[in-house]
């Protein structure tokens, strides 16, 4: 399987500040690469897919970037609303399984 | 716009066979381009991909499960469903119902509110 391993865990900063998540995969990935954002009880909801494509509906303030084994999710002025965790999640075909990162959850300081 | 909504036990005893079922609105599992899948989640091992099918009903099983593992799909009532058999107390899970997209592992582009199943020994 392909490792995908994020950081940080967690992270805790101001409404307003830009945030980074980095996810890395063990092995090459190309840019197949979604991030979701999840606020329990709910279901993830997809936020980027393809490295850099923003999902229909979601907020400019995310982006994706990166390809190969290095990603990077960033949130540019951080809302109250972004309080959640977020996954990162390949889906190399070329890999037996798509696999998710632990997960980095975000809050306000 | 899309609903996909879990339905099944949410308690069940070692050894048993999970059977999920996932009835979906506004939009049919046979429409083509397609994948429709199961997914899961638990504290400790986080989220995990358990297989698809695809709108033509060919299914693809994440390997760890693969021998357990029977996804199909019904046509004349737009259900997926999902069956896990041999459970042990690691099933225990919230399992999620899924629409991916083009591609066999994801993305995951709407997502089931997801149910609870507790397997007791």
């Amino acid at each position: 399987d392909i490792q995908m391993t994020q950081s940080p865990s967690t992270l805790s900063s101001s409404v307003g500040d830009r945030v980074t998540i980095t996810c890395r995969a063990s092995q090459n990935i190309d840019v197949w690469l979604a991030w979701y954002q999840q606020s329990p009880p709910k279901a993830p909801k997809l936020l980027i897919y393809k490295a850099s494509i923003l999902e229909s509906g979601v907020p400019s303030r995310f982006s994706g970037s990166g390809s190969g084994t290095e990603f990077t999710l960033t949130i540019n002025s951080l809302q109250p609303d972004d309080v959640a965790t977020y996954f990162c999640h390949q889906y190399y075909t070329s890999s037996p399984a798509g696999t998710f990162g632990q997960g980095t959850k975000v809050e306000i300081k | 716009q899309l609903q996909l909504e879990e339905s099944g036990p949410g308690l069940l005893k070692s050894s048993e066979t999970l059977s999920l079922t996932c009835t979906v609105s506004g939009a049919s599992i046979s429409s083509r381009g397609f994948y429709w899948g199961w997914i899961r989640q638990t504290p400790g091992k986080g989220l995990e991909w358990i297989g698809s099918m695809f709108y033509s009903g060919t299914t693809h099983y994440n390997p760890s499960l693969k021998s357990r593992v029977t996804i199909s799909g019904d046509t004349a009532t737009n259900q997926l469903s999902l069956k896990l058999s041999s459970l042990s107390a690691s099933d225990t899970a919230v399992y999620y119902c899924a629409r991916q997209g083009a591609y066999v592992y994801g993305p995951i582009h709407n997502w089931g509110q997801g149910t609870l199943v507790t397997v007791s020994s």
